[in-house]
């Protein structure tokens, strides 16, 4: 069935280091792929999407391009905040138009 | 701002008694569902809802019942607590066809002893 997998965590970072969460996927066709961000506390929030392959996404200095070669959706940024610590969630939209979540990555920045 | 507002963010209860959790969107949407959220698992759906009265087992419906009699609110029902739903529980919401962005509340904190 559609599936995703992402890297374990915990990750801990310091400010300003570039953050990379593998995202990985199995799927019938191309769905739709999206990481979705949980800050301490609250509700998951959408992060950024893609619909088709070679799409990039991005949002708040996170990017993620959709590979098809690869099959994968990997979350990136270039330099990162203390405000950024939180848990990550990659997701794919499945054939009964419901998401699949991975895991989760916890990810903490140190000042 | 759109919002999902869930009724309790923190419950304790005893094996055996009946949990209610309720879940409000002020969005008009169509679809509400009910995950559960624990660590190294992510999010599992446990039941989702198309339309008032409507529903359909997600893929750890087992334990669990669902109403939605308006169309802004959906409950999530266990019939009888067990230790093993201690958990964290998500409710979201979304229009029908949409881009399959999900709202989500802040989620309820379930202890079940």
């Amino acid at each position: 069935g559609n599936s995703v997998t992402q890297m374990e965590g915990p990750v801990t970072l310091s400010e300003e280091a570039f953050l990379t969460i593998n995202c990985t996927y199995t799927a019938t066709g191309y769905p739709s792929l999206f990481w979705y961000v949980q800050y301490p506390g609250e509700g998951l929030q959408l992060l950024l999407k893609a619909t088709k392959a070679d799409d990039k996404g991005s949002n708040k200095g996170f990017e993620a391009t959709y590979r098809k070669e690869t099959t994968s959706f990997h979350l990136e940024k270039g330099s990162v905040q203390v405000s950024d610590s939180a848990v990550y969630f990659c997701a794919l939209r499945r054939n009964d138009y419901k998401l699949s979540f991975g895991a989760g990555t916890t990810v903490t920045v140190r000042a | 701002d759109v919002k999902v507002t869930q009724s309790s963010r923190y419950l304790v209860k005893r094996t055996g008694e009946k949990v209610f959790l309720e879940c409000v969107q002020d969005m008009d949407h169509e679809n509400m569902f009910w995950y559960r959220q624990d660590p190294g698992l992510g999010l599992r759906l446990i039941y989702f809802s198309y339309d008032v009265k409507m529903k359909e087992k997600g893929d750890i419906p087992e334990g669990y019942s669902v109403s939605r009699e308006k169309k802004e609110r959906f409950s999530l029902i266990l019939e009888s607590a067990s230790t093993n739903q201690t958990s964290m529980y998500l409710c979201a919401s979304s229009d029908r066809w949409g881009t399959g962005e999900l709202f989500f509340g802040e989620g309820s904190r379930l202890t079940v002893l």
